[in-house]
């Protein structure tokens, strides 16, 4: 089942502009993070955040997370063309009488031309 | 180098021809799981380890099968392969069980079944 949902599908942004995605959630989490994905590769975890954090930083990315709204934001400042890459967010589940599963959401692709 | 490796990185192979899908990680991590990825559906989990001789399903575990005999290793085991997994597919580790745990995820393996 589908926990985290990203919005928007798809971004396309000038080199130097701030990309923007958000991340969904429905059930309460514990712990929230954004991974990224280049064409034909594995995931990069990029950032985690906690239910108790409300914002995060890491270099050109900040990450916010509203638990009242069930809502996460990744924010990239200064997009620049190497930042062009699938973006998730994966969300902790505790299905009953089992272990956590990490849950991801369908990705936002971004797109930054130079 | 820190890594999770998988192999092959691509197979094309008949319905009904049983395969095995290596996964192994070099940083001694005691969760791994395996996922499949297919488009607009994002990352779905189809088993997990949280340790040796421990594996639970995931949200897609029909028609998959695995083993955690080693610490190292997870393979994944189609028995019998059909159509409707072709998908590509991730191994991913991460130091304990949790959602604040960041996973290192493989390259992928795409496979596609005829």
């Amino acid at each position: 089942s589908q926990q985290g949902e990203e919005d928007p599908q798809a971004l396309s942004i000038q080199e130097g502009e701030n990309a923007t995605m958000n991340c969904s959630y429905k059930t309460s989490i514990n712990n929230l993070q954004w991974y990224r994905q280049n064409s034909g590769r594995g995931l990069v975890h990029l950032i985690l955040i906690r239910s108790n954090e409300r914002e995060k930083h890491s270099g050109r990315l900040r990450v916010t997370l509203d638990t009242s709204k069930k809502s996460s934001s990744l924010l990239i400042t200064a997009s620049r063309a190497a930042d062009t890459a699938s973006y998730f967010c994966a969300t902790d589940r505790y299905p009953s009488g089992g272990s956590y599963i990490p849950t991801f959401g369908r990705g936002t692709s971004l797109i930054v031309h130079p | 180098e820190a890594q999770v490796t998988q192999n092959p990185r691509y197979l094309i192979t008949v319905t009904g021809k049983k395969l095995t899908v290596t996964c192994s990680q070099n940083m001694n991590h005691e969760y791994m799981s395996w996922y499949r990825q297919d488009p607009g559906l994002g990352l779905r989990q189809i088993y997990y380890s949280m340790n040796v001789e421990v594996t639970d399903k995931g949200d897609v575990p029909e028609g998959y099968k695995v083993s955690r005999k080693e610490k190292r290793n997870f393979p994944l085991i189609l028995e019998s392969p059909s159509p409707n997994q072709t998908s590509l597919y991730f191994c991913a580790s991460s130091l304990g069980t949790g959602g604040h745990q960041p996973q290192h995820f493989g390259d992928g393996t795409r496979l596609s079944i005829l």
